[in-house]
Parts: C-alpha cells; sequence; structure tokens
C-alpha cells in the first residue's frame, strides 16, 4: 500500500528566507505525486502535481518540487518565502490507475517578518 | 468561475441525529471525492464516485453514506452522528488520474453537541 510521509510537523522560517519541505513515499511503482496548501478553516489548493517527465515541476505561487526516485522523496522549495505563505503544507500520493490519493500529516509553515 | 461549492460551511448538529452535507461542481468533473480532516490531522478518504460508480474506503464506517444524483452534485449523510465524528468534511473533484484531487471545495465544518 502506497504510504506518505512529511517528517517536519511545524517549521519557522523568517521572510525572504528559503524554503524546502520534505515528503518521503511508499510505493512500488511511480507514483503521482502533489503538494497542496491550506490556510486556516479553508479547503486545499493544488501547488504542484507530478506524474511523469521532468523531475522538477514548478508550481503556482513561485513553489517548486523535485522528484528523486532514488530517494523516494517529493520536497518542495521556494527560494524567498513571503509573509503569506504562512500556512499547513500536504503532500499526497496516488497510485497509478486509481483516483485513490493519501495524504501527509501536513507540514504547519510559520513565516516570521 | 466554476468551482466547487460546499453548503452549509459550518453545521451543528446533536448526537444521533442524521445530517446531510451538500457539494456542488460547475467543472462537470468526473470524479467527486468526500474527505474528512479532524484538527490537525492529514485530510482522511472516505469514498469517491466515478460517475455514478461508487466506491467506499475499507475503514470508512458503515455510519456515513453518500449519494450522486448527478454528475454536479454530491451528498454526504452522517446516519447517526457521534462525537467522534466532528470534523472538518472536505468534497474535491477531478477529471483525470493524474490530476489528483485538483479542485477543493471550502469545507463545511460539523459540530455535533
Amino acid at each position: 500500500a502506497q504510504s506518505v510521509t512529511q517528517p517536519d510537523i511545524h517549521i519557522t522560517v523568517s521572510e525572504g528566507a528559503s524554503l524546502e519541505l520534505r515528503c518521503n513515499y511508499s510505493y512500488g511503482a511511480t507514483p503521482y505525486l502533489f503538494w497542496y496548501v491550506q490556510s486556516p478553516g479553508q479547503g486545499l489548493q493544488l501547488l504542484l502535481k507530478y506524474f511523469s517527465g521532468d523531475t522538477l515541476v514548478q508550481g503556482i505561487k513561485g513553489f517548486e518540487a523535485e522528484f528523486k526516485r532514488s530517494q523516494s522523496s517529493f520536497n518542495l522549495r521556494k527560494p524567498s518565502v513571503h509573509w503569506s505563505d504562512a500556512a499547513e503544507y500536504f503532500c499526497a500520493v496516488g497510485a497509478s490507475g486509481t483516483y485513490k490519493y493519501i495524504f501527509g500529516t501536513g507540514t504547519r509553515l510559520k513565516v516570521l517578518a | 468561475d466554476a468551482m466547487v461549492i460546499q453548503n452549509p460551511r459550518y453545521q451543528v448538529t446533536q448526537f444521533g441525529k442524521p445530517v446531510t452535507l451538500s457539494c456542488s461542481q460547475t467543472l462537470n468533473h468526473n470524479v467527486m471525492y468526500w474527505y474528512q480532516q479532524k484538527s490537525s490531522q492529514a485530510p482522511k478518504l472516505l469514498f469517491h464516485y466515478y460517475d455514478k460508480d461508487f466506491n467506499n474506503e475499507a475503514d470508512t464506517p458503515d455510519n456515513f453514506q453518500s449519494r450522486r444524483p448527478n454528475t454536479s452534485f454530491c451528498f454526504l449523510d452522517i446516519r447517526s452522528p457521534g462525537l467522534g465524528d466532528a470534523a472538518m468534511y472536505l468534497c474535491a473533484t477531478s477529471r483525470l488520474r493524474t490530476d489528483g484531487c485538483g479542485d477543493f471545495g471550502p469545507g463545511t465544518r460539523l459540530t455535533v453537541t
């Protein structure tokens, strides 16, 4: 069965600093991988996704993520964080051939002014 | 704008009193999902529809049911809510498997008294 782990529950960065949020997955084949952001009391918004091709994917809001098969990772990055990026970030994995998507437990990002 | 709409945004029900949550979409997507998200936890997939085909997760309690009368609407029925069912309920849609849960509604926060 596929699973996804986000090792960092909380991360705090200063505004303008770079950001990397970690995501590790467990799945036999090449999974579909996603990053979502959730502001308090809101639904989730899709930031980016990977299912094949170029392993570096660009998303909205200046985010990017890199798929590394050898490390079973799909880490999210942003070169310069803005205060409005403070939110909870979820990594998700989908098994190819299904519509089932499993979410990690999330990383809560705090941005210091 | 095409979107996923959930009504109501906040629902209070009494212990054991049936409640129905509503989701509608103007995206004409084939797939609709219901997720349960408890405080500070990852969204947990309850079930999804591919068109009229219902797909229940193995660990979804029998207390939770769903209906999809047409492409646009999907309902979540909780037959006898318990205190443990208090959560945010998220509806999402997708068109292709590679889209993931691309479009989430804002969620309905359910309180059980």
